[in-house]
C-alpha cells in the first residue's frame, strides 16, 4: 500500500531564517506531487505541483520553492521566512495509470509557526 | 478564475439528524469532485468522490449528489454521529489540469 510521509510534524522558526519541509511517498512510481499551504482556520491554497522529477509548476508568486529531486520525494524551501509564512503545510501524491487515479491523498502536514 | 462555493460555513447537527453541505461551481468542463473530511491538525481524508456522469454515489451514511445542469454537487451525512465533527471540503478538478479547485470548508459540530 501507499504511504506518504512528512516532517518535521511541526516547526518554530523565526522571521528571516530558512526552510525546508520533505515528503515522501512510498508504495508507487512516478506520482503526481503536491504542495499545499492551510492557514488556520481557512481552506487549501494550492502552492506548487509537480508532474515529474525536476518538473515544478507554482500556483502563487510567493516567498517559497520547490524541489524534486528524486521521483518521490518533494521538498518545500524558502531562504528567508515571512510572518505570513505560518500555517499548516500538507504534501499530497496521485498515481498515475491507476483505476482511481484522479484521487489525491494527504500527507499529516508539517506545522509551521514563524515568530 | 474558476471557483468552487461552498456553503454554509459552519453547520449544527443533533446526533442522528441529516448533516447537508453544498458546493458549485462555475465552469462546466471538469472531471472528477472529490469530498475531504478533516480533523484538527490532521491532513484531509478523502472520504466519497464522484464523476459528472453519475447523479448520485452512496457509501455507508455518506451520499454525494450531482446535479449537472445546475452546476451543483452535496454531501449527506445521514445518521450524523459526533465522531463526524470535522471539516469537510468539496473539490473539483478542471478537465485536463490534474488539479483540484477546493471549497472554503463547512466546520461540521455534531452534538450528543
Amino acid at each position: 500500500s501507499q504511504t506518504i510521509h512528512q516532517w518535521p510534524a511541526t516547526l518554530v522558526q523565526p522571521v528571516g531564517s530558512p526552510l525546508s519541509l520533505e515528503c515522501t511517498v512510498e508504495g508507487t512510481s512516478n506520482p503526481n506531487l503536491y504542495w499545499y499551504r492551510q492557514a488556520a482556520g481557512r481552506g487549501l491554497q494550492l502552492l506548487f505541483y509537480s508532474v515529474g522529477i525536476g518538473q515544478i509548476s507554482s500556483e502563487v508568486p510567493q516567498n517559497l520553492s520547490a524541489s524534486r529531486p528524486q521521483d518521490r520525494q518533494f521538498i518545500l524551501s524558502s531562504k528567508k521566512l515571512l510572518l505570513s509564512d505560518s500555517g499548516f503545510y500538507l504534501c499530497a501524491w496521485r498515481g498515475r495509470g491507476l483505476r482511481s487515479d484522479y484521487e489525491q491523498y494527504f500527507g499529516p502536514g508539517t506545522r509551521l509557526t514563524v515568530t | 478564475q474558476q471557483q468552487v462555493k461552498q456553503s454554509p460555513q459552519s453547520l449544527i447537527v443533533q446526533k442522528g439528524g441529516i448533516s447537508i453541505i453544498n458546493c458549485a461551481y462555475e465552469n462546466t468542463a471538469f472531471d472528477y469532485f472529490p469530498w475531504y473530511q478533516q480533523f484538527p491538525g490532521k491532513g484531509p481524508a478523502l472520504l466519497i468522490a464522484i464523476r459528472p456522469d453519475v447523479s448520485e454515489k452512496k457509501e455507508g451514511r455518506f451520499t454525494i449528489s450531482f446535479n449537472k445542469s445546475a452546476k451543483q454537487f452535496s454531501l449527506h451525512i445521514m445518521d450524523s454521529q459526533p465522531g463526524d465533527s470535522a471539516t469537510y471540503f468539496c473539490a473539483a478538478e478542471p478537465s485536463g489540469t490534474y488539479k483540484y479547485i477546493f471549497g472554503t470548508g463547512t466546520r461540521l459540530k455534531v452534538l450528543a
